[in-house]
């Protein structure tokens, strides 16, 4: 069966500060992968998706960045951190379009 | 973007009242999910329903997609059903990735 990990589960970092989060999918091949974060006020906001290695689209311009340098892996990297970019973090997986997406644990990232 | 609006924001609910949660949304869609949030920031997966009606146990969910809404019900609720549900929907314009509505916050009291 198909698993999602994420990590870490929780980071406070200092503003000024690199990040980079990683999550991997196992059990299956190519799949659709996503980072999504949630503000307080509980919307999530989809950040990047990726459709294959190499193929990241942003959807809102900001302080982040992610890769995809294997099939199941993304990361999401930012080179220095700001106070507003604390929040939870999701990674998200389908196996392509019009399918169902499964979701990581999440991280919670305090930057102080 | 597809914009999504989900009502009520908050419900407080004693514990073995049904309730009805509404999900519309302004675009035609290829997927539309239901989720729970959990205390500890977890999304689990109720539902994928782009059309028609599933049910699981005391939960069960409609879509109407020409008339762009669905509807999450809860029945004989417990207090563990206590936590945050999103409807999350996507097409081609958003690159079939989910979009997400604010979610409706609910409280089981014993």
């Amino acid at each position: 069966s198909q698993t999602i990990h994420q990590w870490p589960a929780t980071l406070v970092q200092p503003v000024g500060s690199p990040l980079s989060l990683e999550c991997t999918v196992e059990g299956t091949s190519n799949p659709n992968l996503y980072w999504y974060r949630q503000a307080a006020g509980r919307g999530l906001q989809l950040l990047f998706y990726s459709v294959g290695i190499g193929q990241i689209s942003s959807e809102v311009p900001q302080n982040l960045s992610a890769s995809r340098p294997q099939d199941r892996q993304f990361i999401l990297s930012s080179k220095k951190l700001l106070l507003s970019d604390s929040g939870f973090y999701l990674c998200a997986w389908s196996t392509g379009v019009n399918t169902e997406a499964f979701f990581g644990q999440g991280t919670r990232l305090t930057v102080v | 973007g597809i914009q999504v609006e989900q009502s009520p924001p908050d419900l407080i609910l004693q514990e073995g009242a049904n309730s009805t949660l509404r999900c519309n949304f302004s675009d035609s869609v290829n997927n539309l999910q239901w989720f729970h949030q959990n205390p500890w920031g977890q999304l689990i997966n109720l539902f994928y329903i782009p059309s028609g009606t599933k049910q699981n146990g005391r939960l069960s969910a409609t879509t109407v997609a020409t008339e762009r809404y669905s509807l999450l019900y809860i029945s004989s609720s417990q207090t563990t059903d206590s936590g945050v549900y999103f409807c999350a929907v996507a097409n081609s314009n958003s690159g079939y990735a989910l979009n997400f509505g604010k979610g409706t916050s609910l409280l089981v009291t014993p």
